[in-house]
């Protein structure tokens, strides 16, 4: 099982452009979560995807979306980016919603904005 | 909202000692688990032990246990017996109601010594 695999590792990007993160979940896993981790804090969490529809947002701008596909892989796509969207970006993913569930997590796309 | 709160932002004893880290958090739900999760310079995040709020008994595996007060919403970890390779940032988190991801807090950089 090779577990949740995002990619690219790393990128660098250049203020105003857009980026593409991509996200493949753990088998068995229908539900995907994406977080953002800024240097020395904790992940935040951006929205969350089940069943091809975003179930749940947190306090970020429409700059961020993302979508599902019908295999439960997912995008994480950021235009007009900002310098303070550098970051650690994090997948996990879960076999169903459910206060108990563990998230699997990726290793992350760590994104440079320059 | 839910908030976590981690008061230690560094935290370095010897190798075989037992170190405490402490998280006290906020949460309006009801029924709800806690988590703790490691994560490596490999970046990648893993679940070290979960405990469900409405269980007395404090979650334990193996090394590691918890102390769980849900009066003080307190929920620390204890790893005993320490190994280098606990060295890592500790991350506790909480989840919000339905299918909100975790909120998690700013971590404790744990540093095991030889």
């Amino acid at each position: 099982d090779a577990g949740v695999t995002q990619s690219p590792t790393h990128l660098i990007k250049t203020r105003g452009q857009q980026v593409t993160l991509r996200c493949s979940p753990k088998s068995g896993h229908d539900t995907v979560s994406w977080y953002q981790q800024a240097l020395g804090q904790g992940p935040q969490f951006i929205f969350q995807y089940y069943e091809e529809e975003e179930r749940q947002r947190g306090n970020f701008p429409d700059r961020f979306s993302g979508h599902q596909f019908p295999n439960y892989s997912s995008e994480l796509n950021v235009n007009a980016l900002l310098l303070g969207d550098s970051a650690l970006y994090l997948c996990a993913s879960s076999p169903h919603t459910g206060i108990d569930t563990e998230a699997f997590f990726g290793q992350g796309t760590r994104l440079t904005v320059v | 909202a839910q908030t976590v709160t981690q008061s230690q932002p560094e935290m370095s004893v010897q190798e075989a000692e037992t170190v405490t880290l402490s998280c006290t958090y906020d949460t309006s739900e009801n029924n709800y688990y806690l988590f703790w999760y490691k994560q490596p310079p490999s970046r990648q995040m893993i679940l070290v032990i979960r405990q469900e709020a409405y269980k007395q008994q404090n979650a334990t595996e193996n090394r590691f246990s918890v102390n769980f007060q849900k009066a003080a919403k307190s929920f620390s970890l204890k790893i005993s017996d320490s190994q280098l390779g606990d060295t890592a940032m500790y991350f506790c988190a909480v989840p919000g109601g339905g299918a909100d991801g975790l909120t998690f807090g700013k971590g404790t950089h744990l540093i095991i010594q030889p």
